[in-house]
């Protein structure tokens, strides 16, 4: 199995311009987020979905869109990066139906906003 | 709002020595989380704690809960330079499905 894929590894993007950092899982599991990762700040949570269609906010929402129309996918999307972005950015996923429901995770996109 | 709160932020400590980090967490949760992150890398799940007085062990890690104090530990045994990481505790929102994260404790096990 793959895990949780993220692309791209590394980008560099100009104030203002937009992108979107892929997520994808082959785990079938429901439940996905998005991280940010700052020094000293932990990870905190941007967005997440408990299942296709579903989305909700987490603790930094600001800036980001999400959407979930398969099970697999969560993309990430900057409208109008800022400096603020500059952050990395992880995705996970785990299962409602398992008791643990520990995450997975990414490796990670390392994304710099000039 | 869940807040959670690790201590201490830095960990420097010396090969076979024993030593506790700490997490605190502001509201009722049904379970929590320890990570560990190696630099560079992604996250990777150490231990999950259920309930009230879940205690599980893997090599030199063994993490407790105490869901009473909001409060879980993560205990090092006879620390080894391999144990070398950042360690973070989460904890579930309840309801809500949200993982929120301490800040991290940096772990350095000096020869």
């Amino acid at each position: 199995n793959a895990g949780v894929t993220q692309t791209p590894k590394f980008q560099v993007l100009k104030t203002g311009q937009s992108m979107t950092l892929q997520c994808a899982q082959d785990m079938n599991h429901e439940y996905m987020s998005w991280y940010r990762q700052d020094p000293g700040m932990g990870l905190r949570l941007i967005h997440y979905s408990v299942g296709a269609g579903i989305t909700d906010q987490g603790e930094v929402p600001n800036g980001y869109n999400v959407s979930r129309s398969t099970t697999e996918d969560f993309p990430l999307r900057l409208l109008s990066a800022a400096p603020s972005q500059t952050s990395v950015y992880f995705c996970a996923s785990s299962s409602q139906t398992d008791l643990n429901e520990k995450l997975f995770f990414g490796s990670g996109t390392q994304l710099s906003v000039l | 709002e869940l807040k959670v709160e690790q201590n201490p932020l830095f960990l420097s400590m010396q090969e076979g020595k024993n030593y506790t980090i700490y997490c605190n967490y502001s509201t009722t949760s049904d379970r929590l989380y320890w990570y560990r992150q190696d630099p560079g890398k992604s996250l990777e799940s150490l231990f999950v704690l259920l309930s009230n007085g879940a205690v599980k062990q893997e090599g030199r890690l063994m993490a407790s809960l105490d869901t009473k104090a909001r409060l879980s530990t993560l205990h090092i045994t006879a620390a080894v330079h391999d144990l070398s990481a950042t360690y973070f505790c989460a904890v579930n929102g309840g309801a809500t499905n949200k993982l929120i994260f301490g800040t991290g404790t940096l772990l350095a096990v000096q020869p």
